[in-house]
């Protein structure tokens, strides 16, 4: 199985910040790569697949990049509702779909 | 509204049963595959089973293989996930979720989730 890696598990930002997360496959899986949005209580949200193409709906402040084995999640511009869990998923080679592990987003 | 609604889950003691439901509407449910994820309290995202529309193609997560068993009803608009076997490990609120169209693709409408407890 693919093994997902995310970084960092957590960390802070204030609103407004520039924030990254990155997630790492165990090997190549071109751009079959999601990126979701979990709010506690809540089930996930897709907004990004295809490594960089935006869900309808999401906000263009979410962006995503990658090809390979390495991807990013970059929000340009904190808002108060995007504190929440990130996970990223590869699609490429399964069974199984795997998950990273979480990148948990806390106020500052 | 695209919607799906998942039911069924509750407190099951080891070794019991359990079939969880999940109800589509807002969509061709028939041109889709499924899919069920779980998520352990506290825990990351699992993904469990996937079933084509057509349920000619099935695939499940080593963790559930020979104790759960996706299917689906077109009719109906329902997907099913009966869980024999359960462990204590089973425990996780249970997803149900949409591939996009092409395949394969990401999960792009989940369900609320439901509880399942496996506990004596």
């Amino acid at each position: 199985a693919i093994r997902m890696t995310q970084s960092p598990s957590s960390f802070s930002a204030s609103t407004g910040d520039r924030v990254t997360i990155t997630c790492r496959a165990s090997q190549g899986i071109s751009s079959y790569l999601a990126w979701y949005q979990q709010k506690p209580g809540k089930a996930p949200k897709l907004l990004i697949y295809a490594a960089s193409t935006l869900q309808s709906g999401v906000p263009s402040r979410f962006s995503g990049s990658g090809s390979g084995t390495d991807f990013t999640l970059t929000i340009s511009c904190l808002q108060s509702e995007d504190f929440a869990t990130y996970y990223c998923q590869q699609y490429y080679s399964y069974p199984p779909y795997t998950f990273g592990q979480g990148t948990k987003l806390e106020i500052k | 509204e695209v919607q799906l609604v998942e039911s069924g889950g509750g407190l099951v003691q080891p070794g019991g049963s359990l079939r969880l439901s999940c109800a589509a509407s807002g969509f061709t449910f028939s041109s889709y595959s499924m899919n069920w994820v779980r998520q352990a309290p506290g825990k990351g995202l699992e993904w469990v089973s996937y079933i084509s529309s057509s349920s000619s193609t099935i695939y499940y997560a080593d963790s559930v293989k020979g104790r759960f068993t996706i299917s689906r009803d077109n009719a109906k608009n329902s997907l099913y996930l009966q869980m024999n076997s359960l462990r204590a490990e089973d425990t996780a609120v249970y997803y149900c979720a949409r591939d996009r169209p092409r395949i394969p693709d990401a999960f792009d409408i989940w369900g609320q989730g439901t509880m399942v407890t496996v506990s004596s």
